[in-house]
């Protein structure tokens, strides 16, 4: 069965300290895995989309990693404004799907 | 450019009332996608639509969901009758598909739905 697993559930840290978010996914075959960062009231906004193991994409203080069965959101001297829960997401690759799976995400608490 | 719009923004209704939610798709874009959202399951995808046929129903619930895509603009979830455990957020996000490959989706405001 396809599943992704986000972890912490939650993460608190002061100004300036940097951390990992973590995705692992099971999944036959992927066709891709994708961030969102998901603002309180908010819907999901999209933030990046990796392909395959090894690929990096950065996006300000944030870079999204990727290996064979889990990917990470390193952020880097966060500030208060990048509090937000994070959401991985990926899609099968068993068919040609427009399925996403998401996970449970990773509310972050950036204090100042 | 406008992104996805939603409408109600937020619904509170009785039991046993029906309920539409409305979504008109980022302009171009040919896939688009109903979630639900709660605290207990995260986000679970209801159904999408490419060229605005239904591709994938087996997230609905159940039979009191309905779906429909009348034009590339417009669609509508329905709940009838509705009952308190639909109480939740329900998104659409719409996506680009191009060469027959799927894209990243672009989420709307979403509607709360409150059922008494």
């Amino acid at each position: 069965e396809d599943q992704v697993t986000q972890s912490p559930e939650a993460l608190r840290l002061q100004e300036g300290e940097s951390s990992s978010l973590n995705c692992s996914y099971t999944v036959s075959g992927l066709r891709g895995l994708f961030w969102y960062r998901q603002d309180p009231g908010k819907g999901p906004e999209f933030l990046f989309t990796l392909y395959s193991a090894g690929e990096e994409k950065e996006k300000e203080r944030l870079k999204a990693t990727l290996t064979k069965k889990e990917s990470f959101l390193h952020i880097t001297a966060p500030k208060p404004e990048d509090s937000a829960t994070y959401l991985c997401a990926v899609r099968p690759g068993s068919s040609n799907t427009g399925k996403l799976i998401f996970g449970q995400g990773t509310t972050l608490q950036v204090k100042p | 450019d406008a992104g996805v719009i939603q409408s109600p923004r937020h619904e509170v209704t009785e039991m046993g009332q029906e309920v539409t939610l409305r979504c008109k798709p980022i302009s171009g874009h040919n896939s688009l996608f109903w979630y639900r959202q709660t605290m207990m399951r995260g986000l679970e995808l209801l159904i999408y639509f490419n060229n605005n046929v239904p591709i994938d129903d087996s997230g609905m619930p159940e039979d009191r969901f309905s779906a429909k895509m009348p034009n590339a603009s417009f669609s509508t979830l329905k709940i009838q009758p509705s009952e308190p455990r639909d109480s939740a957020v329900y998104f659409c996000a719409s996506s680009p598909r191009t060469g027959g490959s799927y894209n990243e989706q672009f989420f709307g405001p979403g509607t709360r739905l409150t059922v008494l």
